[in-house]
């Protein structure tokens, strides 16, 4: 199966810019999702398709995919980011399509 | 507004069955893939399997696949998930999601999840 790594954590201070990492052998290739999920709630779509963002979505969030890493960059970040972040990896060619990272802990310092 | 309600869950012994059922409004139900997602307590996102707007394709992860089977109802609006051969490790919070087309692989929107607990 499709292996995708995350960092487990990342600190910012507020105000500042946030990168989190979704590595995976030719990420490049797939499409790349990102979901934040606060304490206590289900998770929410926040990137798509490696670069859209849902509606809703402030336009500090931002995503990329290249090579063998996707990234989450969070500009100006704020203390109501702080959440987990999931990238969601989808391989349309495999006969298991779907694949999560661990997830990043992010957290405002 | 797109809502997804998640039912069935429970409490069940080792090698027993389950099915969850997940409730969907607000939205063409039988225009878009449906998904579910589980997340073991503490620990993070697994994906499950996807069930495509019509229901004649479906796809399973790797952990699940044999034991796990997704269908769907485009007449009741509700997905369902039947668990067998329960183990101590699916003991998680099982979450039906919708997808963002007919089968893109996009989750978009989320239910609010219900917890499954495997014990003895």
């Amino acid at each position: 199966s499709y292996v995708v790594t995350q960092p487990p954590s990342v600190s910012v201070a507020p105000g500042k810019t946030a990168t989190i990492s979704c590595g995976g052998h030719n990420i490049g290739s797939k499409d790349v999702h990102w979901h934040q999920q606060r304490p206590g709630q289900a998770p929410r779509l926040v990137i798509y398709s490696d670069t859209d963002r849902p509606s809703g979505i402030p336009d500090r969030f931002s995503g990329s995919n290249s090579g063998n890493t996707a990234t989450l960059t969070i500009s100006s970040v704020e203390v109501g980011d702080e959440a987990a972040y999931y990238c969601h990896v989808w391989d349309s060619t495999s006969d298991h399509p779907g694949v999560f990272g661990g997830g990043t802990e992010l957290t405002v310092l | 507004q797109v809502q997804l309600a998640e039912s069935g869950g429970g409490v069940v012994q080792p090698g027993g069955s389950l099915r969850l059922s997940c409730a969907a409004s607000g939205f063409t139900f039988s225009s878009y893939a449906m998904h579910w997602v589980r997340q073991a307590p503490g620990k993070g996102l697994e994906w499950l399997t996807i069930t495509w707007y019509h229901g004649n394709s479906e796809y399973y992860a790797a952990s699940v696949k044999g034991r796990f089977f997704i269908s769907r109802d485009n007449s009741q609006n509700k997905i369902y998930l039947q668990m067998n051969s329960l183990r101590v490790d699916d003991t998680a919070i099982y979450y039906c999601a919708r997808d963002r087309a007919a089968a893109s692989g996009t989750i978009e929107y989320w239910g609010q999840g219900i917890l499954v607990s495997v014990s003895s």
